[in-house]
């Protein structure tokens, strides 16, 4: 039974290129969560999805930022136009129902570094 | 907004022997989930244990515990007998129970180094 799986574990990108990030749950989870890490500090909140569609994006950043989880496929978090402050390291986490979010497992996560 | 709050940045312990790790929090509500989660330096975030605040007994996981003091707002880890390969990152989390939101609220983290 495959944990939840993330790739790339490492990506580099130039400031004003595009990352991607993807995430795929756990098997029979339909639930993704994703968190970002900056250095030295707890992950924080980003965005809550179900199949097809968002829940919770209170913490995502209002401008570059955005997420998917499509019927079928893994997660997307793609990052536009990244800055070096978007450097950080990014979680996904997934669950298999609302109810038990509580059980939400964690993926090795993406070390993203803007240069 | 819930709020969780570590304030040992650095803790280090002897192999073997027991320590504690703190952890605050500030919430309204009056069911919720509380967790311990490790991150070694692979960064993997590994589940300690979990607590459920509608439990009165203090969760336990072979040598970690918790200390929840839920009217103090506090939720502390014990481990005993350290072993080497306890040294990492521990990370207090808080979770709503009902409805709103599902998300995880994470404290600052403690970094743990276990003496030889």
């Amino acid at each position: 039974n495959a944990g939840v799986m993330q790739n790339p574990r490492h990506l580099v990108r130039r400031r004003g290129q595009e990352a991607r990030l993807r995430c795929s749950p756990m098997k029979g989870h339909s639930h993704v969560y994703w968190y970002r890490q900056l250095p030295e500090e707890g992950l924080k909140f980003m965005v809550y999805l179900q199949k097809e569609n968002i829940i919770d994006e209170s913490g995502m950043p209002k401008e570059r930022f955005s997420a998917e989880f499509p019927k079928e496929g893994p997660s997307i978090l793609r990052i536009q136009q990244v800055v070096r402050g978007d450097s950080a390291a990014y979680f996904c986490a997934s669950s298999p129902r609302r109810d038990r979010a509580h059980e939400q497992y964690f993926g090795p996560g993406t070390r993203l570094t803007v240069t | 907004a819930q709020t969780v709050t570590q304030s040992q940045p650095e803790m280090s312990v002897q192999e073997a022997e027991t320590v504690t790790l703190s952890c605050t929090y500030d919430t309204s509500e009056s069911d919720y989930y509380l967790f311990w989660y490790k991150q070694p330096p692979s960064r993997q975030m590994i589940l300690v244990i979990r607590q459920e605040a509608y439990k009165q007994q203090n969760a336990t996981e072979n040598r970690f515990s918790v200390n929840f003091q839920k009217a103090a707002k506090s939720f502390s880890l014990k481990i005993s007998d350290s072993q080497l390969g306890d040294a990492a990152m521990y990370f207090c989390a808080y979770r709503r129970s009902l409805g709103g939101a599902q998300k995880l609220v994470f404290g600052q983290g403690t970094r743990l180094t276990i003496n030889p």
